[in-house]
């Protein structure tokens, strides 16, 4: 498959938890983005991390990126509620997504 | 109000019937692009153009066709030759290829 694998494939955990979903690709990785979607709607961008970066952060997302290990990873810290959603990596040269992480958050 | 739109949000199609799904984009985007999701799993690509009057293919292209005539156009048709049409289909734009893309809110398309 040309897809990215992402694990874990589902994770459940309470508010105030911190999150971490990881990626990683059969092919080479310059730049990676991770968007968020909703359930049945469109895509939100959320990071892109370029290959001179190792590690970047955005509120309250931190993304790390090992262009060797052809990998990357996304950390929502003091994770909400609202955080409840699908979470995909995006491979930008070969325009290959990951396979998606099913992030459940409860009150 | 800047972004991408998609038409329709759900459309119906007897089997052996083309249907052409819109996307059009007021962002002045190069980029455009087709993907397909199917329940439970992440996004393919069908089709990409990064310039007007061209096109390249995806991973799954077979049974799909596209054209780029205008910048802000970029429309799918879904022909009788894709045997498993039935899928959510997201349209989306970025400046260029390495750059944040934007997304339409997706077109859900089941053959009846």
């Amino acid at each position: 498959s040309q897809q990215g694998e992402e694990d874990p494939q589902a994770l459940s955990i309470q508010e105030g938890e911190n999150a971490t979903m990881n990626c990683s690709y059969k092919t080479s990785i310059n730049n990676l983005q991770w968007y968020r979607q909703n359930s049945g709607r469109g895509l939100v961008h959320l990071i892109l991390i370029r290959s001179n970066e190792r590690e970047k952060h955005s509120g309250r997302l931190r993304v790390t990126l090992d262009t060797s290990k052809k990998s990357s990873s996304l950390l929502i810290t003091a994770s909400r509620a609202a955080d409840t959603a699908s979470y995909f990596c995006y491979n930008t040269d070969k325009l290959i997504f990951g396979t998606g992480t099913r992030l459940q958050v409860f009150p | 109000d800047g972004g991408i739109t998609q038409s329709p949000k759900y459309l119906f199609r007897k089997e052996g019937q083309n249907v052409t799904l819109s996307c059009e984009q007021n962002l002045n985007h190069d980029a455009m692009y087709w993907y397909r999701q199917d329940p439970g799993q992440g996004l393919r690509l069908i089709y990409y153009s990064q310039i007007v009057n061209d096109f390249q293919k995806g991973d799954i292209a077979e049974g799909y066709s596209v054209s780029r005539e205008k910048k802000e156009s970029f429309p799918l048709t879904v022909t009788s030759a894709q045997k498993n049409p039935t899928a959510f289909y997201l349209c989306a734009s970025s400046g260029v290829i390495d750059t944040e893309a934007f997304f339409g809110q997706g077109t859900r398309l089941t053959v009846v």
